[in-house]
């Protein structure tokens, strides 16, 4: 069955520290798509990553960047040089093929917290 | 902007009260999903629909019915309300299926008092 685990309920870094967000998941499909989403204070999701279950290369965007290892069954995503901003829920999310339907399965989240 | 728009922002409404929720999709995208965040739940998987037709059902209660129109926009309807149900309701789309990017729209916030 799908699952989604983002151990971490909540995290407080002060600002400047780097800071690693995990996530594991669990499916049967060997094809399947990986998600991470931002939930600010202000409620709307946004998009931040999409990464296909046949690509393991790591991915860097400014100052986050995200692990892919399918030998652990874990997309933790890493936010370096952490500011004030980056306060917010982070989702991790799973969509695969064999379930019959295109939905997303969403972890409970992460709150981040950066404090100045 | 993820390019998706919901009606209203923001709703407060009495229970035993029916309300309809409004989605309208990127530009171009077929799939239409609903989502429903609440503290206890978390975001949960309602409804989908592709091209206008129902695709997948989720933990949709049956009191809660969906609809795609031929402009694909959406609409959620919700009757019967209960305290419970008061949450933050997403609306998303993508190109078409699981393999494509979903992106959401900035969510009904709904209070029943």
């Amino acid at each position: 069955a799908q699952k989604v685990t983002q151990a971490q309920t909540e995290i407080s870094v002060v600002e400047k520290e780097d800071v690693t967000l995990d996530c594991v998941y669990e499916t049967r499909d060997t094809t399947y798509y990986l998600f991470w989403y931002k939930q600010p204070p202000s409620g709307e999701l946004v998009f931040l990553i999409r990464r296909n279950s046949f690509d393991e290369q790591n991915e860097i965007s400014g100052r986050y960047s995200w692990n892919f290892q399918k030998s652990t069954s874990s997309f933790n995503f890493t936010i370096t040089a952490s500011q004030v901003v980056d306060s917010a829920v982070y989702f991790c999310a799973l969509s695969e093929a064999s379930v019959g339907d295109d939905k997303i399965i969403f972890g409970k989240g992460t709150r981040l917290h950066i404090l100045p | 902007d993820s390019g998706v728009t919901q009606t209203p922002k923001h709703l407060i409404t009495a229970t035993g009260q029916r309300v309809t929720l409004r989605c309208s999709p990127r530009s171009g995208d077929l799939s239409v999903y609903w989502y429903q965040q609440s503290l206890d739940q978390g975001l949960q998987f309602l409804i989908q629909y592709y091209n206008g037709e129902e695709r997948a059902k989720g933990n949709i209660l049956e009191r809660f019915s969906a609809q795609q129109f031929p402009d694909l926009h959406s609409e959620l309807n919700l009757s019967s309300l209960e305290l419970g149900d008061s949450a933050l309701y997403f609306c998303a789309s993508s190109a078409s299926d699981y393999t494509d990017t979903q992106y959401f729209g900035p969510g009904t916030r709904l209070t029943v008092l």
